[in-house]
């Protein structure tokens, strides 16, 4: 069975900094990986996806993740926050891209 | 427009009584889904569709039922409603590529 594990439920950081958010996953098959995010009283919407090919993947918004098969993992960063970016954010795992199972979720909070 | 829309957005209903979730995409996506999303647990699949009369279960399918007789359409029942499915349902479409579009929810209470 493949699942998420999202390290973190909250993340807060000053607009600026550095953001960092964690997902291992766990799968017995190559996966494929999703960041999605989620802004109040929303649906939730893709950020980035990785399936094949280059482990770096660039998403929306000035968000990236890397995929990293040693380690199982595949995290979300972001070099300086806005304001803009507070929200939910959604790791998701899916064996062939047809179902996806997403984690706990992280929500991130920016201050000015 | 085109686009996925959810209806009620919201509803109130009492333990016992059935509930039925519309869930209309316009794209002629393959593939449609239905989450919901609790507090400390994330987003659960309940039930997917990668087509018309195909149906399969998810992570947490039991009280709930669906049925996909065109390919826009993908409602979810509560055959009798109980209080643990107080929730905000979401409802999703895809090409299965994993892009998934989501719908603006749906918030259920049971009381």
């Amino acid at each position: 069975a493949q699942s998420v594990t999202q390290l973190g439920s909250h993340v807060s950081v000053s607009e600026g900094a550095l953001v960092l958010l964690r997902c291992n996953y766990s799968s017995s098959v190559p996966p494929y990986l999703f960041w999605y995010v989620q802004y109040p009283n929303q649906g939730l919407q893709l950020l980035l996806k990785y399936t094949t090919g280059a482990t770096l993947v660039k998403g929306i918004n000035g968000f990236e993740a890397e995929f990293k098969k040693s380690e199982t993992s595949f995290h979300l960063t972001k070099p300086s926050a806005h304001m803009s970016d507070a929200a939910e954010y959604f790791c998701a795992v899916s064996p062939n891209t047809d179902k996806l199972i997403f984690g706990t979720g992280t929500r991130l909070q920016v201050f000015p | 427009d085109a686009g996925i829309t959810q209806s009620p957005r919201y509803k109130i209903t009492e333990t016992g009584r059935q509930v039925t979730l519309m869930c209309h995409q316009t794209w002629s996506h393959s593939y449609m889904f239905w989450y919901r999303q609790d507090l400390g647990h994330g987003l659960r699949l309940i039930y997917y569709s990668a087509a018309a009369d195909i149906t399969d279960k998810g992570e947490v399918p039991d009280g709930y039922v669906v049925s996909r007789s065109k390919t826009e359409n993908f409602p979810l029942t509560l055959e009798s409603a109980t209080r643990s499915q107080t929730s905000v349902y979401f409802c999703a479409s895809s090409e299965g590529e994993g892009e998934l579009f989501f719908g603006e929810g749906s918030r259920l209470t049971v009381l």
